[in-house]
């Protein structure tokens, strides 16, 4: 089956500085991507879609100058974490849409940034 | 405003019995609903699916159960085994868009 990859899986940073999260759709096109966030003992939030080609479309409450996101390639989608902050610690995970069934969707593994 | 929800944070079940995982949604348009497993560290992967034409899928040791009238889904595992102990999130879209709502999770434990 298709899958979709993250890198890191994991990343400590200091507070202040910016984080780079990869997803990758290794066998497979994803003209649309989506980043999740996953809350302790709660649902996965759903952040933003991820457009390739144009911009990202952003859930309501969730700051897009923090959380940048850039689809540059059919294959490729990043979440940048802008200025994180301890409260930004969380796990992230993007998902992409099988291209042959668009209702089931392939999770990435996850990442896990923990903010210092 | 949670359109999934999962009432039962937990579930404990002796293994071979059934486990039974429930999912109540309010929005009366989603029309395909999944049920994905994560074990702890990892994303979830998806596990079953259904869709509003059909009241019943199964596949394997799992079965999904809708009844649309009350807004509900649920998933049946049997036998459980101690390899199914992990967290279950349902979740539901409207055929129009990709966008999947998720419900809060049911952490499951198989005990052996």
């Amino acid at each position: 089956g298709a899958v979709v990859s993250q890198h890191p899986s994991r990343v400590i940073c200091k507070s202040g500085t910016s984080v780079k999260i990869e997803c990758r759709s290794l066998d497979f096109q994803a003209t649309t991507m989506f980043w999740y966030r996953q809350f302790p003992k709660k649902s996965l939030m759903l952040m933003a879609t991820s457009n390739e080609g144009s911009k990202a479309t952003y859930e309501q409450g969730v700051e897009k100058d923090k959380f940048l996101i850039n689809h540059a390639s059919l294959t490729l989608s990043t979440l940048t974490v802008t200025s994180a902050h301890p409260e930004d610690s969380s796990f992230y995970i993007c998902s992409a849409p099988e291209p042959s069934d668009y209702n089931e969707q392939f999770f990435g593994p996850g990442t896990r940034l923990t903010v210092l | 405003d949670q359109q999934v929800k999962q009432n039962s944070p937990s579930l404990s079940v002796q293994e071979g019995r059934i486990s039974i995982l429930n999912c109540d949604y309010t929005n009366s348009m989603f029309d395909y609903f999944l049920w994905y497993k994560k074990y702890p560290a990892e994303g979830p992967t998806f596990l079953i699916s259904i869709s509003s034409i059909k009241d019943k899928n199964e596949d394997g040791r799992f079965t999904v159960f809708l009844n649309k009238s009350a807004k509900h889904l649920s998933l049946h595992i049997v036998p459980s085994q101690p390899g199914d102990s992990a967290v279950y999130f349902c979740a539901a879209s409207e055929s129009t868009g990709n966008q999947f709502y998720f419900g809060t999770g049911t952490s499951l434990t198989v005990i052996p």
